[in-house]
C-alpha cells in the first residue's frame, strides 16, 4: 500500500490567491481528517469525514477554508483567498474508523507559504 | 471528554541512556492511547498502541509504553537512545467506545546529545 498520498509536497502562493490540497487516502479507509501543525498552535484538527461525509468542521478556522470529499479515494482543501497567517504544514490523516482504537495513518504533509 | 498531557515539552538525552517521556490522560470511557512520532520535516508515524490487552505495549524501533489505570499515565521508555530518535514525540488518547477522533498532545521534543 502506498499510503496516504498527499499533493503538492510545497506550496508557496501569494497572498489573496487560492490554493488547493490534495489528500488520497489508504484504500478500505473509511474515515479523513485534515491537521494543519504550526509552531505556536501545535496539531489542529480542522476536519474530519466519515464515509465521504463532512461530521465536523469546528477547526476550520475561517470561511476562507473549505474541504470536500467527492469520493473515498480524494479528498481537497481549499482556501481562498490565501493569508500569510495559513502559512502551515497541512496534514491529511485516514482510518479505517474514527477513533475506536484505530490509528491514523498520515501522510506526509503539504507545506504552505503565502507571501 | 478526552484530554492528554505530555508533562515535558522538551526531554534531552545522552546517547545510550534511557528515555522516558511522560503522558497522562484524561477519558471518560476505556481509553485507546497512541504514541506517535514526528522526525524533522516528516508526518507522523504510530509507535505503539494500547487497547486493551497487555499492559505493557512494545512499539517499533525499542520503544514500549506501560498502560497504568490507577495513575492514567501511558509512558514512554526506551533503555538505550540513539542519535535517531531525536525526534517530535506525540501522546494520543482515543475514546475507544465513542466515536470522537484521536485527541494529540502539544508534543515533547527529545533531544539525544552524542
Amino acid at each position: 500500500d502506498a499510503g496516504v498520498i498527499q499533493s503538492p509536497r510545497h506550496e508557496v502562493t501569494e497572498m489573496g490567491q487560492e490554493v488547493t490540497l490534495r489528500c488520497k487516502p489508504i484504500s478500505g479507509h473509511n474515515s479523513l481528517f485534515w491537521y494543519r501543525q504550526t509552531m505556536m498552535r501545535g496539531l489542529e484538527l480542522l476536519i474530519y469525514f466519515n464515509n465521504n461525509v463532512p461530521i465536523d468542521d469546528s477547526g476550520m478556522p475561517e470561511d476562507r477554508f473549505s474541504a470536500k470529499m467527492p469520493n473515498a479515494s480524494f479528498s481537497t482543501l481549499k482556501i481562498q483567498p490565501s493569508e500569510p497567517r495559513d502559512s502551515a504544514v497541512y496534514f491529511c490523516a485516514s482510518s479505517e474508523m474514527q477513533g475506536a482504537g484505530y490509528g491514523y495513518t498520515f501522510g506526509s504533509g503539504t507545506r504552505l507559504t503565502v507571501v | 471528554a478526552q484530554s492528554v498531557t505530555q508533562l515535558d515539552s522538551h526531554v534531552s538525552v545522552s546517547e545510550g541512556t534511557p528515555v522516558l517521556l511522560r503522558c497522562n490522560y484524561s477519558s471518560s470511557y476505556s481509553p485507546s492511547l497512541f504514541w506517535y512520532v514526528q522526525h524533522p520535516n516528516k508526518g507522523l508515524q504510530l509507535l505503539l498502541k494500547y487497547t486493551s490487552a497487555a499492559t505493557l505495549v512494545k512499539g517499533i524501533n525499542g520503544f514500549e509504553a506501560e498502560f497504568k489505570k490507577s495513575e492514567t499515565s501511558f509512558h514512554l521508555t526506551k533503555p538505550s537512545a540513539h542519535m535517531s530518535d531525536a525526534a517530535e514525540y506525540f501522546c494520543v488518547v482515543s475514546d475507544r467506545g465513542g466515536n470522537t477522533p484521536l485527541v494529540f498532545g502539544k508534543g515533547t521534543r527529545l533531544s539525544v546529545i552524542a
